[in-house]
């Protein structure tokens, strides 16, 4: 069965270092999204992106963070500046039709020193 | 914006019990709920969703359940096994809107 793959599984840096974290999604599908989930927390939405533009982002996705499909295959998340607050869980999800049905990634844990 | 509600945050059930967990949400576009089981350390899985269009779906010993009127709904596992034990998520979306909002979760534990 087919599954949304993620590298790096997990991600040290220190304060004020960009990061990109990759996602491959399931291969027909058209809906792409990025969520986090601070440790013991629930997962919160960051962004979503459809026809090669961001469709919605939420207040967590401010001017520090980008999305881009650079090729067929490949979706990452880039943050340009992390905080100590940016540690967390980063997870990719897709689907074929929006909200319906996404399957999630296995995720990469984010620390930020 | 929308806002998803879960109860309980802790549930421990013996094996062979029933556990339920609800959620209610806010907006009443939202017409797409699905759940999530999420085990330490590991990927949020898709387990069953339901669309407003019907109040009840089942799968095996999982079911969901939906009251529009009331905006809440709820997972149902029956006949529980230590396997059932990780943390459940539910959550709300819509055809109108691609991202999904989810719950706080429910850790549920089932004793052997």
């Amino acid at each position: 069965e087919p599954e949304v793959t993620q590298t790096p599984s997990h991600q040290v840096t220190q304060m004020g270092q960009e990061v990109i974290l990759r996602c491959v999604p399931i291969s027909n599908h058209l809906y792409f999204y990025w969520y986090r989930q601070i440790l013991g927390q629930k997962v919160e939405f960051l962004v979503s992106f459809y026809n090669n533009e961001i469709s919605e982002k939420s207040e967590i996705f401010d001017d520090q963070f980008s999305v881009e499909r650079p090729d067929g295959s490949n979706f990452t998340l880039k943050i340009r500046s992390t905080k100590l607050e940016d540690s967390a869980m980063y997870f990719c999800a897709s689907s074929e039709a929006g909200a319906l049905g996404q399957f999630f990634g296995p995720g990469t844990r984010l620390t930020v020193l | 914006g929308e806002n998803v509600e879960q109860h309980p945050s802790t549930l421990s059930v013996q094996e062979g019990d029933s556990a339920v967990i609800k959620c209610t949400y806010s907006d009443s576009a939202s017409n797409y709920f699905p759940w999530y089981k999420q085990e330490l350390g590991k990927r949020p899985q898709l387990i069953i969703d339901i669309r407003s269009n019907v109040g009840e779906k089942k799968d095996q010993r999982i079911a969901v359940t939906l009251n529009k009127t009331a905006k809440h709904f709820s997972l149902h596992i029956t006949e529980t096994q230590p396997e059932d034990s990780a943390v459940y998520f539910c959550a709300a979306g819509g055809t109108g809107f691609q991202k999904l909002v989810f719950g706080t979760g429910t850790r549920l534990l089932v004793s052997p």
